[in-house]
């Protein structure tokens, strides 16, 4: 199947600094990838569609200019925690999806795990 | 609001018996539910799907079955194996896979 990476897999930072973390598709072109930020024990919660060339688009409660969105490539979009705080603390998951299959299905990349102290 | 919900938050089952993961959805819009595994420290894989043209959709020993009077899908795990050991995420889609949103998961433990 389709892979996706996503780098790093686990961060931890100081409170007040910024964090990127990329997502690539390996072996294919995604013009979409999506965002998903996991805290403990509940569910994959969508922060945001990346659309390659434009502006992404973000769920509602999800702040822009906190989560910043940039997905320059086919297959590459990043995620910047700008000014992170310890409630960013978190499991984020990109994915992305086959454009010339008509499933649906999503890849996953292995996650990133932050910290912020 | 959590439109799509997995109220079983674990699940566990004798090695070789059916293992049965539920989820309950409240948007009518969603047309495509997908189901996905993930082992600890990795992102989810994909499982199985289902449009909602279908009421039931099988592969090997997966099989979902959706319900969408009641807005509910159900996967079924026969015979349920240690390996399949994970948290189940189901997931549902509409507008032409614009998005997806996810279920909180279900820990399925299989004993052997």
């Amino acid at each position: 199947g389709a892979v996706v990476s996503q780098h790093p897999s686990w961060v931890i930072c100081k409170s007040g600094t910024s964090v990127k973390i990329e997502c690539r598709s390996l072996d294919f072109q995604a013009t979409t990838m999506f965002w998903y930020r996991q805290f403990p024990k509940q569910s994959l919660m969508l922060m945001a569609t990346s659309n390659e060339g434009s502006k992404a688009t973000y769920e509602q409660g999800v702040e822009k200019d906190k989560f910043l969105i940039n997905h320059a490539s086919l297959t590459l979009s990043t995620l910047t925690v700008t000014s992170a705080h310890p409630e960013d603390s978190s499991f984020y998951i990109c994915s992305a999806r086959l454009n010339t299959r008509d499933t649906g299905e999503l890849f996953f990349g292995e996650g990133s795990r932050l910290t912020v102290l | 609001d959590q439109q799509v919900k997995q109220n079983s938050p674990s699940l566990s089952v004798q090695e070789g018996r059916i293992s049965i993961l539920n989820c309950d959805y409240t948007n009518s819009m969603f047309d495509y539910f997908l189901w996905y595994k993930k082992y600890p420290a990795e992102g989810p894989t994909f499982l199985i799907s289902i449009s909602s043209i279908k009421d039931k959709n099988e592969d090997g020993r997966f099989t979902v079955f959706l319900n969408k009077s009641a807005k509910h899908l159900s996967l079924h795990i026969v015979p349920s194996q240690p390996g399949d050991s994970a948290v189940y995420f189901c997931a549902a889609s509409w507008n032409n896979f614009n998005k997806f949103y996810f279920g909180s998961g279900t820990k399925l433990n299989v004993k052997p």
